[in-house]
C-alpha cells in the first residue's frame, strides 16, 4: 500500500504487504528529519531519523528515504503487521529541534 | 514513554479557570518541550527549554506561560483558559547525544 501526494489521511494495507508512506516537507533548509508513529491514547514514538547528508536509512523493518530536490520523505515499512496500525507523522527540524509536525496518515492494516 | 511523565492525566476546566500541566523527566537531559495536539493534527509546538532557567517560544506560545525552575521539570501554565486550548498536551524530551525526541503519554484537557 502506498499514500502520495501532499498528505493522504489514510492508508489500509494487506497484511505481509509493504507500506509506504508519503510526507512533503516545507523547509529546504531542515537539517533533521524524523518519523513518528502513534498509537490511539499514547503519545509520539520514535520510529527513525534521518539527517539531510543522506538520502536512505535502514531500520529493523523501517526505511526512510529522503528526497532533498522535491521535499518529499517516505516510510517503507516491511512486512506490514497488524501492530503497524497507527497513525504515522512525519516531522523536519525547523532549528534548534523544534519540531515541524505534518498532519499525519492513519495506517490500517487488514488481516 | 522513555522516563517522561505527566500530569494530570486528564482535566476539564471552565472557561477563564487557570491550570499547570506538570511534565517531569528522570534521565538528566537539558532540553524539553511542550506540543500541543488537536484532533486530527500534528503536534505544535508550544514552548522549549534548552536548559534549566532558559525557555523560548514555539510556533503557538498565545496563552501561555512555562516555567522550567529545575532540570528535571517543566511546566506549562494556562492562567486563563479558553476552549480554544481545549487539546491533548504532549511534553518530550531530547537526548544529548543522538538528538531523539522521546515524548510522554500526554494531558488531555477540556474547557468549557
Amino acid at each position: 500500500g502506498e499514500s502520495v501526494g501532499l498528505h493522504l489521511p489514510t492508508l489500509s494495507v494487506q497484511e505481509g504487504d509493504n507500506s509506504i508512506i508519503n510526507c512533503a516537507y516545507s523547509n529546504s533548509a531542515s537539517d533533521y528529519f524524523i518519523w513518528y508513529k502513534q498509537e490511539s491514547g499514547k503519545g509520539p514514538q520514535f520510529i527513525i531519523d534521518i539527517r539531510s547528508n543522506m538520502d536512505k536509512r535502514q531500520g529493523q523493518r523501517v526505511t526512510v528515504l529522503l528526497n532533498k530536490t522535491v521535499k518529499h520523505l517516505s516510510l517503507q515499512i516491511a512486512a506490514t503487521q497488524p501492530g503497524d496500525s497507527a497513525v504515522y507523522f512525519c516531522a523536519e527540524n525547523m532549528g534548534d529541534y523544534k519540531l515541524s509536525f505534518g498532519a499525519g496518515t492513519t495506517v490500517t492494516v487488514r488481516a | 514513554n522513555a522516563g517522561v511523565t505527566q500530569t494530570p492525566k486528564f482535566q476539564v476546566l471552565k472557561t477563564g479557570q487557570s491550570m499547570t500541566l506538570q511534565c517531569a523527566q528522570d534521565m538528566n537531559h537539558n532540553s524539553m518541550y511542550w506540543y500541543r495536539q488537536d484532533p486530527g493534527m500534528g503536534l505544535r509546538l508550544i514552548y522549549y527549554s534548552a536548559s534549566e532557567g532558559t525557555t523560548d517560544k514555539g510556533e503557538v506560545p498565545n496563552g501561555y506561560n512555562v516555567s522550567r525552575l529545575n532540570k528535571r521539570e517543566f511546566s506549562l501554565r494556562l492562567e486563563s483558559a479558553a476552549p480554544s486550548q481545549t487539546s491533548v498536551y504532549f511534553c518530550a524530551i531530547r537526548t544529548s547525544g543522538n538528538n531523539e525526541q522521546f515524548f510522554g503519554p500526554g494531558t488531555r484537557l477540556t474547557v468549557l
